[in-house]
């Protein structure tokens, strides 16, 4: 059981935008720490897509974007394309267990 | 050009001591607020935070795991190393550093699958 909630999957035909959850609590998300968020392709290393809950680093499509509020984060993906099948990871700090914490992970079929 | 690598065994016996290496370049870790980390991943299952050292050697673990882990830097020779006590087949995973500035993991290796069986 993560301490981040994210949907197990969610699907979206090319050119569609899609939207990925992150819900946490008082303790991480809510007390103000940063939501950052990871693609992971099939056997590959997890690649920084969001950090800081909305910045994108140098390289990363504008297709891509990041938000939050209140206990919640969200990844927005826009335009979707083929090679943006992969799983994703949210990521903050938790206080009360003074530890990095990781959602579940979403995998995004393009359908 | 930020690079890290991680090196160990492929393979260890239950209750041993997992010893697994973060060689890395392209930045230093006695500058201030930086920071490496390990994440595993067991297969098809998620990520997993295990533990972080920062310049000032100030160290973090995953309560969880707290007992079984240490974390130690090497600065000359840009290395990190991680040990993980009583090995269980359930720790068999892929063990991932990363490169940690500002709160994400900005660089990753390519992570060293490690195997626990008898």
């Amino acid at each position: 059981q993560s301490v981040l909630t994210q949907p197990p999957s969610v699907s979206g035909a090319p050119g569609q935008r899609v939207t990925i959850s992150c819900t946490g609590s008082s303790s991480n998300i809510g007390a103000g720490f940063d939501v950052h968020w990871y693609q992971q392709s099939p056997g590959k290393a997890p690649k920084v897509l969001i950090y800081g809950n909305s910045n994108r680093p140098s390289g990363v499509p504008e297709r891509f974007s990041g938000s939050k509020s209140g206990t919640s984060a969200s990844l927005a993906i826009t335009g979707l394309q083929a090679q943006d099948e992969a799983e994703y990871y949210c990521h903050s700090y938790d206080s009360s267990l003074g530890a990095s914490v990781f959602g579940g992970g979403t995998k995004l079929p393009v359908l | 050009q930020v690079t890290l690598r991680e090196s160990g065994p492929a393979l260890v016996k239950p209750t041993q001591t997992l010893t697994l290496t973060c060689t890395f370049s392209g930045f230093s870790l006695s500058r201030t607020d930086t920071g490496v980390t390990w994440v595993r991943q067991p297969p098809g299952k998620a990520l997993e935070w295990l533990a972080h050292i920062f310049s000032n050697d100030e160290k973090s673990y995953n309560p969880s795991l707290k007992s079984r882990l240490t974390i130690s830097k090497d600065t000359s020779n840009s290395q990190v190393v991680l040990s993980m006590t009583s090995m269980d087949p359930v720790d068999t995973a892929t063990y991932y550093c990363a490169r940690t500035v500002t709160g994400d993991f900005d660089y990753w290796g390519q992570g060293t699958l490690v195997t626990v069986s008898s």
